[in-house]
């Protein structure tokens, strides 16, 4: 199976840059995506890295290591409406159901 | 992309009823999942509703508890029965972009979600 480990709360001021790490256990997989979700909404799709690396979308980055079964999300130029929860997301390779992560709650103050 | 209208968006109901929770997609989709969140929790998998077939279940989800149907390619139901205060929750389906293709898709989109209170 599949079990992904993020840390429960962060907290960052306005403009800052935050970093939401996820540490994965998957036998085989296919990539790690992030996903935000604002309190009261549903989850929305931010990033997929299919490849080890950095992948840049905006104010957003995902970067992944397979070998170190590791990734996070970077977040820069901080706002206050990106306060919401974040959740990493993986798919085993012979699986069709996509597991998330603990999930992140991420405050950004004044 | 996909567009999909859940419903109810929210509903109190007293323990040992059932309620019957509405998915439509704007597109075709081969699978569609639900899934359900505890606040301030993660998001677990109920189950994937496939057309034409039973749906498959996770482990601690049951069909007598959880029946899904799946009559045609944009639409599903799930059910929650004999409701208890343990099932106050939300309750979100979920589909695969269907412009994206195959079995390495991770890109969900959701339903608003349908908060449940149990009394």
């Amino acid at each position: 199976g599949q079990s992904l480990e993020q840390p429960s709360e962060v907290t960052a001021v306005e403009g800052a840059i935050v970093q939401i790490n996820c540490t994965y256990q998957t036998s085989g997989f296919y990539g790690l995506s992030w996903y935000q979700q604002h309190d009261g909404g549903a989850p929305t799709f931010l990033s997929y890295n299919a490849l080890d690396g950095l992948e840049e979308t905006g104010r957003f980055s995902s970067f992944l290591s397979r070998s170190d079964s590791y990734g996070y999300l970077l977040l820069q130029e901080l706002q206050m409406k990106d306060s919401a929860s974040y959740f990493c997301a993986v798919k085993g390779r012979y699986s069709y159901k996509l597991i998330f992560g603990s999930g992140t709650r991420l405050l950004v103050r004044p | 992309s996909a567009v999909i209208s859940q419903k109810p968006s929210r509903d109190i109901c007293q323990r040992g009823t059932s309620l019957t929770i509405q998915c439509q997609v704007d597109s075709q989709v081969t699978m569609m999942f639900w899934y359900r969140q505890q606040p301030g929790q993660s998001l677990t998998l109920i189950a994937t509703a496939n057309q034409g077939s039973e749906a498959t279940y996770e482990s601690g989800f049951v069909i007598d508890k959880f029946p899904i149907s799946r009559p045609n390619l944009t639409f599903s139901t799930l059910t929650v029965s004999n409701m208890s205060p343990e099932d106050s929750s939300i309750y979100l389906c979920s589909v695969e972009d269907p412009d994206l293709g195959g079995r390495a898709n991770e890109k969900l989109f959701f339903g608003s979600g349908t908060q449940l209170s149990v009394l």
